[in-house]
């Protein structure tokens, strides 16, 4: 397990639920990221922060809104999602701004029904 | 922007053979290369990677080489064992100063080695 903790590891939700996935760095990095992990696609990067700034944002649907308290906690708030928003939802870390070896945490597991 | 195309998609292969997954990137600025493990229920766990100021690069079992030229970067596993199954991600990234934060992976390799 890496230093990138992730609850809650699995979630189930109807499409009118709010529910939110949270995200801990015990690295001292100062970047965090969400990505989207569907089965035979890339990895889609959803958000950047860094320095609790958010720095990208890759043209995401306004259901999912991330939030970034400090520099070692990161949460995705969901709302009114789809079906085709199931999917693992990957947190990573990296170290700083020149620095982009990101280290992934074990995912959340979203089924939206 | 970055694609990375990623070859082949599902790779089998016997206990002791050897193991190659290929990449290929479109931005010639790309620089820094990783390569990401991820096994069933875990998060990608990075394994190795290469920076574009050189040409090979080695971790026991496991190897990089890059090809600028070429615009192609390749991982091979030696000695290969039952516990290297897994899914295999290649990625690219510009650390330019500016949006330097966006890694841009393929779409994976799901490696099955044999015992």
């Amino acid at each position: 397990e890496t230093g990138v903790t992730q609850t809650p590891r699995h979630l189930v939700m109807g499409m009118t639920n709010k529910k939110s996935l949270k995200c801990e760095q015990h690295l001292g990095h100062n970047a965090m990221y969400w990505y989207k992990q569907s089965a035979k696609k890339p990895l889609e990067l959803m958000f950047v922060y860094s320095l609790e700034e958010r720095v990208e944002n890759n043209s995401v649907p306004s259901r999912f809104s991330p939030e970034c308290p400090n520099s070692s906690h990161l949460f995705l708030h969901l709302h009114t999602l789809q079906p085709e928003d199931s999917a693992l939802y990957l947190c990573a870390s990296s170290p700083a701004r020149l620095n982009n070896e990101q280290f992934f945490g074990p995912g959340t597991r979203l089924t939206v029904l | 922007g970055e694609n990375v195309e990623q070859h082949p998609s599902t790779l089998s292969v016997q206990e002791g053979d050897s193991a190659v997954i290929k990449c290929t990137y479109s931005d010639s600025a790309s620089n820094y290369f990783p390569w990401y493990k991820q096994e069933l229920g875990k998060g990608p766990q990075l394994i190795i990677d290469i920076r574009s100021n050189v040409g090979e690069k080695k971790d026991q079992r496991i190897a990089v080489t890059l090809n600028k030229t070429a615009k192609h970067f390749s991982l091979h596993i030696t000695e290969t064992q039952p516990e290297d199954s897994a899914v295999y991600f290649c990625a690219a990234n510009r650390n330019s100063g500016g949006s330097n934060y966006k890694l841009t992976f393929g779409k994976g390799t799901l490696l099955t080695v044999n015992p």
